[in-house]
Parts: C-alpha cells; sequence; structure tokens
C-alpha cells in the first residue's frame, strides 16, 4: 500500500462548481499534513496547511479525520484558474526531514 | 527576494554520461531537498541536507546518485553513468527549518533527458 493514497482524476467540472478531493495516508503516526498545488512543468507551490481542527482560506476548505487517516481538500465556487494538480503530502513523525507526496489528483475547471 | 533557482533548466546527454545538476537555496534557509518527478508521476524524495548534519541519503535510488552541499549553501546533484531511466525533472526545495512545519520552497526544477 502506497504511504500517501490520492485518486488522479480528472476531475472536470464546470466553473462555479464544488469539488472535493480526498487523500488517505498508511502510517497513523504522521503528523503534518499539506496540500501542495502543482500546474502543468511548474514546481509544487504550498496551498495550504491541514489542522487537525479543520481550516479554511477563502475558497479552499482542508479537513484532517485521524480516526480514517484521510485529509480532504474542497474548493467552493470554481474558477478556470484552480486548474492544476493537487498534491496530498504528509510529514511523518520521526522523519522531520521528509514529505511524502501522493502523486496528485487533477483538476480541470471549464467554462 | 529570490526564490531557489536551479540550473540548467533543461539538460540532454548520452546514455552512460555523468551530469552535474545545481540548486542555489533561498538564502537563510537551512533545509535543502533534492527529489525527482518523473513523467505523470508524483516527488520521489531523493537527499536531505540540514547545517553541519549527515545528510539524509535514504531516498538516493543507486550509488550512481551523489549529492554535495557546499558551505551550507549551493547544492550539486550529480548523476553517473546516466541511464534512460534517469530521465525526469530534478526539483530542488528550500525550507527555514527541517521541522515539517515549514513550508518547502521549490525551485522550477531541472528536465533532463537520457538518450
Amino acid at each position: 500500500r502506497k504511504e500517501v493514497e490520492q485518486d488522479p482524476g480528472p476531475f472536470n467540472v464546470p466553473e462555479g462548481a464544488t469539488v472535493a478531493f480526498n487523500c488517505t495516508y498508511s502510517n497513523s503516526a504522521s503528523q503534518s499534513f499539506f496540500w501542495y498545488r502543482q500546474d502543468c512543468r511548474k514546481e509544487p507551490k504550498l496551498l495550504m496547511s491541514v489542522y487537525s481542527s479543520g481550516n479554511e482560506d477563502g475558497r479552499f476548505t482542508a479537513q484532517l479525520n485521524r480516526a480514517s487517516q484521510y485529509i480532504s481538500l474542497l474548493i467552493r465556487d470554481s474558477k478556470l484558474s484552480d486548474s492544476a494538480t493537487y498534491l496530498c503530502v504528509v510529514n511523518n513523525a520521526g522523519t522531520a526531514s521528509k514529505l511524502t507526496f501522493g502523486t496528485g489528483t487533477r483538476l480541470q475547471v471549464t467554462l | 527576494g529570490a526564490g531557489v533557482s536551479q540550473s540548467p533548466s533543461n539538460k540532454v546527454t548520452e546514455k552512460g554520461k555523468d551530469v552535474e545538476l545545481r540548486c542555489d537555496p533561498i538564502s537563510g534557509h537551512t533545509a535543502l531537498y533534492w527529489y525527482r518527478q518523473r513523467l505523470g508521476q508524483g516527488l520521489e524524495f531523493l537527499i536531505y541536507f540540514q547545517g553541519n548534519s549527515a545528510p539524509d541519503k535514504s531516498g538516493l535510488p543507486s550509488d550512481r546518485f551523489s549529492a554535495e552541499r557546499t558551505g551550507g549553501s549551493v547544492s550539486t546533484l550529480t548523476i553517473q553513468r546516466t541511464q534512460q531511466e534517469d530521465s525526469a525533472v530534478y526539483l530542488c526545495a528550500s525550507s527555514l527549518s527541517p521541522s515539517g512545519s515549514y513550508e518547502q520552497y521549490f525551485g522550477p526544477g531541472t528536465r533532463l533527458t537520457v538518450t
């Protein structure tokens, strides 16, 4: 089983739609969680950290479910500019140096 | 301020040749990471440097891969006797702290093609 698993998509949604991605992780001792965004042929950039209590940043909401070992990302009122690959990222206890990246979920927002 | 820079941006090399990839982290960032991303795949961790500590080399795929970080700043990733499966984008990232709670800032990557 992969350490971090994501549905590769693509998710094709119209502008204005709400879309949600889930990600599961295998190590119950994982400590830190993030969503990164990667545009085509570009480097990944941090979108948001994921906190135990859940957190929101504008149209983006991240949730963590430790019991079920998954994190989610909700995007409301999708924009064309949201089209990208969203990477689920986990930092495991005892490996402070290493982030483990999922393979990403591709989102395509259309007119 | 300046972000993470990498050079060259593209490198085409013949199978069996050695290549050197360079990374300049953000000034003041103590942690530096190398990742590999094959086409359509996720990021694979290769190696991590933090200050004067011994690097975490646990992700290096073979002894053909090595990396150095001189003076706690610039890093070079060397691939010896390149193989076609080495073709990928090699990404460097730096962060303020190795704790994992600080954002990793990525460079634009070096696209390596082994023919």
